[in-house]
């Protein structure tokens, strides 16, 4: 089944515990992004990447980095988690035309206290 | 900058009744735009997608559309059900930069029985 997976789904931590959200996808997509969605902001792209090794910024990439070494996979890193983090975090694939619909993981709640 | 406003934020409406969500956007440079559902807390369901060179279209009883040079849509749902409650999200695809989907922050659906 095509598919975009995220793990942990949950995740309480604390401040400054270093952490990393996997993002994994099937269907061999050159596209890959990080959204968080916040209530009152709706949903905001962090880091996206056109293919491996191409990785840059989107809207609110502050406290965030991200790795692109396989083209399947797209972890999102906190390396010093802070409460403003806390927040809905979704992974998207596509093909890397931009005509082509973006794919959803199914989302990581994450708190940090 | 692309905005995406959705009105109205909020609609109630009771079982079996026809109605139109509105989605418009400020910047017709678009590859696509796709509508969404989420359930409270939960992922994003993709609805529908509309190429930009596309008036229209259709799953079941929502049907989509899309007038790109006045930028708007619009997301039809026939003969509402209580298990439609939830909040649609409409998104565009820029061309150019990031390729990112920018989002509306929604429209929450409250289907009475």
């Amino acid at each position: 089944e095509a598919q975009v997976t995220q793990n942990p789904r949950y995740l309480i931590t604390v401040t400054g515990k270093k952490l990393t959200v996997t993002c994994s996808q099937n269907m061999n997509h050159e596209y890959m992004s990080w959204y968080r969605q916040d209530p009152g902001l709706g949903l905001r792209q962090i880091y996206y990447s056109m293919n491996v090794e191409v990785t840059d910024k989107g809207d609110v990439p502050e406290g965030y980095k991200v790795s692109r070494k396989e083209k399947r996979n797209f972890p999102l890193i906190l390396e010093s988690p802070s409460p403003n983090q806390t927040s809905l975090y979704f992974c998207a694939s596509s093909p890397w035309q931009g005509m082509n619909k973006q794919f959803f993981g199914p989302g990581t709640r994450l708190t940090v206290l | 900058k692309q905005e995406v406003t959705q009105i109205p934020a909020a609609l109630s409406v009771p079982e079996g009744e026809n109605l139109v969500l509105n989605c418009s956007f400020t910047d017709s440079a678009i590859y696509n735009l796709q509508w969404f559902r989420q359930d409270p807390g939960k992922g994003l369901t993709s609805l529908l997608l509309i190429q930009s060179s596309q008036r229209e279209q259709t799953s079941g009883r929502l049907n989509a559309s899309l007038d790109k040079s006045s930028g708007r849509s619009t997301l039809y749902i026939a003969a509402s059900q209580p298990g439609d409650s939830a909040t649609y999200l409409c998104a565009v695809r820029s061309q150019g930069g990031s390729e990112k989907l920018v989002f509306g922050k929604g429209t929450k659906l409250t289907v009475n029985p």
